[in-house]
């Protein structure tokens, strides 16, 4: 299994520019979501799904969008980068609501100029 | 919603010392804590979670105690090794609520 993948690694945008972070994950899981990691403020939630087709917003949401319509796959799409939203960005599985052990990606960092 | 805070935000230990992380929560409806360990340019693991029917969890040197009536929670690593140098971070969440809140992070370093 190749866990939780991500794409890209690095990105770097433009203000105002817009781009799709890929998720992928191989382990059947139900639960998927999205965070960012800032420095001295562990990680936020942006946006979490319960399962296809279901998708809800988390503790900042603000600026992003995400879709869920398989099992395997969760990107998150930012519509208009702007500088505050330059931060490494976590993608993260899990069986189900009650396991709750998350498995995480290798993170993509993205620096917006 | 809930908020998770943790303490202290730096730790240094000599090698072998014990190391004490602490997590305050602050809805008493979240039921499940996780620590995740973190390694410089990696992806956060899980190293030991605890359920709030249970005060107590252990697994090899990581321990994990819950106190629900204090709403505090805290990672306990006896006989510290370089390797566990890392930044380790708690978590809480109710649930069926699927938002896990994360406290800041505690960044350990063990020295030689």
């Amino acid at each position: 299994n190749a866990g939780v993948t991500q794409t890209p690694k690095f990105q770097v945008l433009k203000t105002g520019q817009s781009m799709t972070l890929q998720c992928a994950q191989d382990m059947n899981h139900e639960y998927m979501s999205w965070y960012r990691q800032d420095p001295g403020m562990g990680l936020r939630l942006i946006h979490y799904s319960v399962g296809a087709g279901i998708t809800d917003q988390g503790e900042v949401p603000n600026g992003y969008n995400v879709s869920r319509s398989t099992t395997e796959d969760f990107p998150l799409r930012l519509l208009s980068a702007a500088p505050s939203q330059t931060s490494v960005y976590f993608c993260a599985s899990s069986y189900d609501g009650y396991s709750w052990e998350q498995y995480f990606g290798p993170g993509t960092r993205l620096t917006v100029t | 919603g809930e908020n998770v805070e943790q303490h202290p935000s730096t730790l240094s230990v000599q090698e072998g010392d014990s190391a004490v992380i602490k997590c305050t929560y602050s809805d008493s409806a979240s039921n499940y804590f996780p620590w995740y360990k973190q390694e410089l340019g990696k992806r956060p693991q899980l190293i030991i979670d605890i359920r709030s029917n249970v005060g107590e969890k252990k697994d090899q040197r990581i321990a994990v105690t819950l106190n629900k009536t204090a709403k505090h929670f805290s990672l306990h690593i006896t006989e510290t090794q370089p390797e566990d140098s890392a930044v380790y971070f708690c978590a809480a969440i109710v649930y069926n609520n699927n938002d896990m809140r994360f406290g800041a992070g505690t960044r350990l370093t063990v020295k030689p």
